[in-house]
């Protein structure tokens, strides 16, 4: 177990929905990282937070947001969806911003959508 | 820009048998690199990580990578695989040039263990 939860665990929804993805670090992490693993694109980094604020950004949609909310825990917003959106939805926290830290993942959440 | 290239999408090894899973990384800094598993229906879980210490570096569970300058390379290897062993091994390296944490992941190694 490392730590880091994900809820839910499963959501099925239908093209053109909007969906939120909720990510609690570990006790004391203060980044949070959002990855998309699918069968065609493999593990991609979205986005990341730090105390808060964003950090660093990766291939995020447009119609995907995330925020970081005070206490640190996490949401990853999937709107407009459409089927090539199916995929498991990663979070992951380390404590630092800097290189070499090593990154907690959560078990993830799978998103289907038909 | 970083990436990593993972030179093998399966392995298969009987147990007791040593595994290698290669990984070579392309890099203008010096690297931050990492090894990460998935088993079946679960997250990632980090191997182990060289963040310019000692070159050989050791992970859990009996694993260990070895860091190759000259190579390019970080390939991943284990004198005795286990059925425990049987997931997806990810080489991952550290967006350096941004100063992030941003991992760029190559496309992974399944690795498969005969009894």
């Amino acid at each position: 177990d490392s730590g880091v939860t994900q809820t839910p665990k499963h959501l099925i929804t239908a093209t053109g929905q909007r969906v939120t993805l909720r990510c609690s670090p570990r006790s004391g992490d203060l980044s949070v990282y959002w990855y998309q693993q699918s069968l065609d694109q493999g593990l991609q980094f979205l986005i990341q937070y730090y105390n808060g604020e964003e950090r660093a950004k990766g291939n995020i949609l447009e119609r995907f947001s995330a925020q970081q909310f005070p206490d640190l825990h996490s949401e990853l917003n999937l709107s407009s969806l459409e089927l090539g959106d199916s995929a498991l939805y990663f979070c992951a926290s380390s404590l630092h911003r800097d290189q070499g830290n090593e990154q907690f993942f959560g078990p993830g959440t799978r998103l289907t959508v038909l | 820009a970083q990436s990593v290239t993972q030179l093998d999408s399966h392995v298969s090894v009987s147990e007791g048998t040593p595994v290698l899973l290669r990984c070579n990384y392309s890099s203008s800094y010096s690297p931050s690199l990492f090894w990460y598993v998935q088993h079946p229906n679960k997250g990632l879980q980090l191997l182990l990580k060289y963040t310019s210490a000692a070159t050989l570096v050791k992970g859990i569970n009996g694993f260990e990578a070895e860091f190759k300058k000259s190579e390019t390379s970080f390939h991943l290897t284990k004198p005795s695989a286990h059925m425990s062993d049987a997931a997806e091994y990810f080489c991952v390296v550290s967006d350096r040039p941004l100063n992030t944490d941003k991992l760029i992941f190559g496309t992974g190694t399944r690795l498969q263990v005969f009894p």
